[in-house]
């Protein structure tokens, strides 16, 4: 299955400043998603990354806050934009693994704002 | 879009036992449903799927059953281990392959 590598791992930022994380798969994949999970809760798809083309929302996320890149087909950034004490969460990467035709995660981005 | 959610939040097994973790979903329109373990610091962990058409699926130690009927979904463990210590989220995948989360259950195993 597809091995998907995040960076950084964890960090801690101060409100206002704005952080870029990244994804990198060790295989070409079509579909890639960024998810948000915030403490001790469920994860909550941010958008959809399409290679050659701007990211697609879901609701409630929108691109001047998250915007995102996807370069090629192994490689996307999410940046959290002006951050606050409430964009302090776990950013996930996935891919649909198709050769399984599931959806494999990354470690996550452990983000806390003060 | 999909709506997916867990009847019990924490849920705590003695080692040896099985373990069967609820999910309940207001939205008939996935394709999938799907399983997902995470454990601590560590991203969700793909366990087992079933397609929508069907109602029990096997694997190693693991049976999903699906009802659609009543719009319910059930992960069974058996011989609850250890290391079978997680949160369990079911989800549900839509179209254009989005996969929607549950809320996800804590299993405690007591050893």
């Amino acid at each position: 299955s597809a091995v998907i590598s995040q960076k950084p791992s964890r960090d801690i930022c101060q409100r206002g400043t704005s952080l870029t994380i990244q994804c990198q798969v060790d295989s070409q994949v079509t579909m890639m998603f960024w998810y948000r999970q915030q403490p001790g809760q469920s994860l909550t798809l941010i958008a959809t990354a399409n290679q050659g083309s701007e990211a697609t929302y879901e609701s409630g996320f929108v691109i001047d806050k998250f915007p995102i890149s996807r370069p090629n087909l192994t490689f996307s950034t999410l940046t959290v934009s002006n951050m606050s004490p409430e964009d302090s969460s776990i950013y996930l990467c996935s891919v649909v693994d198709s050769g399984a035709n599931v959806l494999t995660f990354g470690a996550g981005s452990r983000l806390t704002v003060l | 879009g999909e709506s997916v959610g867990l009847h019990l939040p924490t849920l705590s097994v003695q080692e040896g036992d099985n373990s069967i973790i609820n999910c309940a979903y207001s939205n008939s329109a996935s394709d999938y449903f799907i399983w997902y373990k995470q454990e601590s610091g560590k991203g969700p962990q793909f366990i087992i799927d079933i397609r929508s058409n069907m109602d029990k699926r096997q694997g190693q130690r693991v049976t999903v059953l699906l009802n659609k009927t009543v719009k319910h979904l059930s992960l069974q463990i058996a011989a609850t281990q250890p290391g079978d210590s997680a949160v369990y989220f079911c989800a549900g995948r839509g179209g254009y392959q989005k996969v929607t989360f549950g809320t996800g259950t804590k299993l405690q195993v007591i050893p």
